[in-house]
């Protein structure tokens, strides 16, 4: 079936710095990707769609200067979070699209900034 | 846009008994309708889905149930197992404008405890 790969897993960073979160599918082309940012006990909230070679549509109230998406081949897309503070701690977690129904989401990444 | 409901928030039950849990969406266009389990720490995975041209599926202890004219699917999880533990999200789309940017639009989750 169709896999998703998401790295890293875990990452704690130090407030100002950024963090660069990379997505990637395996055994398919993924038209189109998607973010999430999601909150403990809370459900998975979309900050971004990224179609490959194309500009990033955010969703309303995400910052695009913060969250920078790159979507630039069809196995691979980055969330680079910017000058990380405290605030931004989550998991955020990517989904992929191929041609067919189907999402198929990555693991997550545990993003804690101190 | 879409709006997804979704009860309850938590479930409790006993091995063995059977656990339901029922959404509603607000968007007539959207016609595909997923369930996915999400594990502590863990990404969410796909666990059964539905078009809006079919009214069940089953698949062995999962079944899902559409009722377009009301808005309302519903997982049902029989003969529960402790390893059904878990965070259940319902999610609705529509797959009909034929570009990539249809959404995947979450209820708010249902965290599922099966009691030994």
């Amino acid at each position: 079936g169709a896999v998703v790969s998401q790295h890293p897993s875990r990452v704690i960073c130090k407030s100002g710095t950024s963090v660069k979160i990379e997505c990637r599918s395996l055994d398919f082309q993924a038209t189109t990707m998607f973010w999430y940012r999601q909150f403990p006990k809370q459900s998975l909230m979309l900050m971004a769609t990224s179609n490959e070679g194309s500009k990033a549509t955010y969703e309303q109230g995400v910052e695009k200067d913060k969250f920078l998406i790159n979507h630039a081949s069809l196995t691979l897309s980055t969330l680079t979070v910017t000058s990380a503070h405290p605030e931004d701690s989550s998991f955020y977690i990517c989904s992929a699209r191929g041609t067919g129904w189907g999402y198929t989401f990555g693991s997550g990444t545990r993003l804690t900034v101190v | 846009g879409e709006n997804v409901e979704q009860h309850p928030s938590t479930l409790s039950v006993q091995e063995g008994d059977s656990a339901v849990i029922k959404c509603t969406y607000s968007d007539s266009a959207s016609n595909y309708f997923p369930w996915y389990k999400q594990e502590l720490g863990k990404g969410p995975q796909l666990i059964i889905d539905i078009r809006s041209n079919v009214g069940e599926k089953k698949d062995q202890r999962i079944a899902v149930t559409l009722n377009k004219t009301a808005k309302h699917f519903s997982l049902h999880i029989t003969e529960t197992q402790p390893e059904d533990s878990a965070v259940y999200f319902c999610a609705a789309l529509s797959t009909l404008m034929k570009t990539s940017y249809d959404k995947v639009i979450f209820g708010p989750g249902t965290s599922l405890s099966v009691i030994p």
